[in-house]
């Protein structure tokens, strides 16, 4: 049973340029967030999809995007990169068949903005 | 949210049990206690939940106060392995949007030999 896996795992981009960041959950959820974890932070949330819609957003400006396939897969698109947004982003899965249906994480994607 | 508050670093014997403290005083009567790991260059690796009770699992056990102001994790016969960050997050009710997991700074866990 694959958990939540993530792609590529090591990322180097120039600032100014686009990147897309994938994310396939772990089998039988449904519902799909999104974190950026900063060196020596915890993460932080930037969005959630559910049903191919976004749900609910944290405080991240609106470069950042997401999309979220019929097939429960994700991606996360940064736009415009800053050095500021190197940092390791983090796929998470849940199933919404059941309330507090705990989270579980890939190992995340490492971008680094020169 | 709900803010949690854990001590920045502890340290363990091996073989010996871990009890991580955890205070969330504004916890809402709906609210859960989550417990997540994060050993380095790895994602949060869940551990365990709770709303009241006590609950035990193959990784860990996690008793809350009565009043359910404070929580302690408890690893039970520590190994290297469990030499990670430790985080305790009150998770938002479902129609709050219940994948926004707040994370503090945790409780960074060394496992000595």
């Amino acid at each position: 049973d694959a958990g939540v896996t993530q792609s590529p795992t090591h990322l180097i981009k120039t600032r100014g340029q686009q990147v897309t960041l994938r994310c396939s959950p772990k089998s039988g959820h449904d519902t799909v967030s999104w974190y950026q974890q900063a060196l020596g932070q915890g993460p932080q949330f930037i969005f959630q999809y559910y049903e191919e819609e976004e749900r609910q957003r944290g405080n991240f400006p609106d470069r950042f995007s997401g999309h979220q396939f019929p097939n429960y897969s994700s991606e996360l698109n940064v736009n415009a990169l800053l050095l500021g947004d190197s940092a390791l982003y983090l796929c998470a899965s849940s199933s919404s068949d059941r309330e507090n249906s705990p989270l579980h994480f890939g190992n995340g994607t490492r971008l680094t903005v020169t | 949210d709900a803010k949690t508050t854990q001590p920045p670093s502890m340290d363990c014997a091996e073989g010996r049990a871990a009890n991580l403290p955890c205070n969330h005083s504004t916890i809402s009567g709906n609210e859960y206690v989550y417990w997540y790991r994060q050993i380095h260059s790895q994602g949060p690796q869940y551990i365990i939940h709770g709303l009241k009770n006590n609950e035990t699992n193959e990784m860990a056990s996690l008793i809350i106060t009565e009043d359910r102001k404070s929580s302690t994790l408890i690893l039970p016969h520590a190994t290297l392995r469990d030499t990670a960050v430790y985080y305790c997050i009150v998770r938002p009710s479902f129609s709050q949007g219940a994948q926004k997991l707040v994370f503090g700074q945790g409780t960074r866990l060394t496992i000595n030999p």
